[in-house]
């Protein structure tokens, strides 16, 4: 089974902080995403990368910024955290693949890290 | 732009009963997938069915069925003899065919009550 874990369930900051989300996959694939869900809002795109160092925004990627040095790690960064980036995070992966299989891709996702900023 | 509605924020169904959660989208494209998609409390999101536009067939996965209709761009889920086990919020969820990259489109999610 593939497994996507983030580093860390519950994460409190302050207004900002630099914060970090860490992300890694264990199945090799080339595609990572990163979410934030809000309640009545579903899940909305920050990032996403579809392999080592290349990334491309998402529809929702002013404040934050991401990093893929390595293939299986994926990570988040908020600049300077600010209260409205409270939320739940996810991360998830996905398998690489002709542009049609791609998009019949399941993605795989983390359990999530619930970020509060005070 | 692509979007995907659930208008259900809420539903509760009886276990053992059958429930429908409703999801529509809108798209020029003619070539997609849709997905729905599971998340239980402890929050892990994970696949239930998926559904290939080009197919006029219905997925359907054990007690979890699709009912696909293209032209309305409706996609609902259902699910017959209702668990306890899938009381969860659940996403209707889009991709383009064309797609590189394999990023989805959200819905608002529905959360599913299973009362014993």
């Amino acid at each position: 089974d593939v497994k996507v874990t983030q580093s860390s369930r519950y994460l409190v900051k302050r207004t900002g902080e630099k914060v970090f989300l860490e992300c890694v996959q264990d199945m090799d694939h080339e595609n990572m995403f990163w979410y934030r869900q809000d309640p009545g809002l579903g899940l909305r795109l920050i990032y996403f990368s579809y392999d080592v160092k290349m990334k491309e925004k998402g529809d929702i990627p002013e404040g934050y910024s991401v990093s893929r040095e390595k293939k299986e790690r994926f990570s988040l960064i908020l600049e300077s955290a600010s209260t409205n980036q409270t939320s739940m995070y996810l991360c998830a992966s996905s398998s690489p693949g002709t542009a049609t299989e791609l998009s019949n891709q399941p993605q795989h996702f983390g359990d999530g890290t619930r970020l509060s900023i005070l | 732009a692509q979007t995907v509605t659930q208008s259900q924020p809420e539903m509760s169904v009886q276990e053992a009963e059958t429930v429908t959660l409703s999801c529509t989208y809108d798209t020029s494209e003619s070539d997609y997938y849709l997905f729905w998609y599971k998340q239980p409390p402890s929050r892990q999101m994970i696949l239930v069915i998926r559904q290939e536009a080009y197919k006029q067939q219905n997925a359907t996965e054990n007690r979890f069925s699709v009912n696909f209709q293209k032209a309305a761009k409706s996609f609902s889920l259902k699910i017959s003899d209702s668990q306890l086990g899938d009381a969860a919020m659940y996403f209707c969820a889009y991709n383009r065919g064309s797609s590189n990259t394999g990023k989805l489109i959200f819905g608002q999610g529905t959360t599913l009550q299973v009362k014993p």
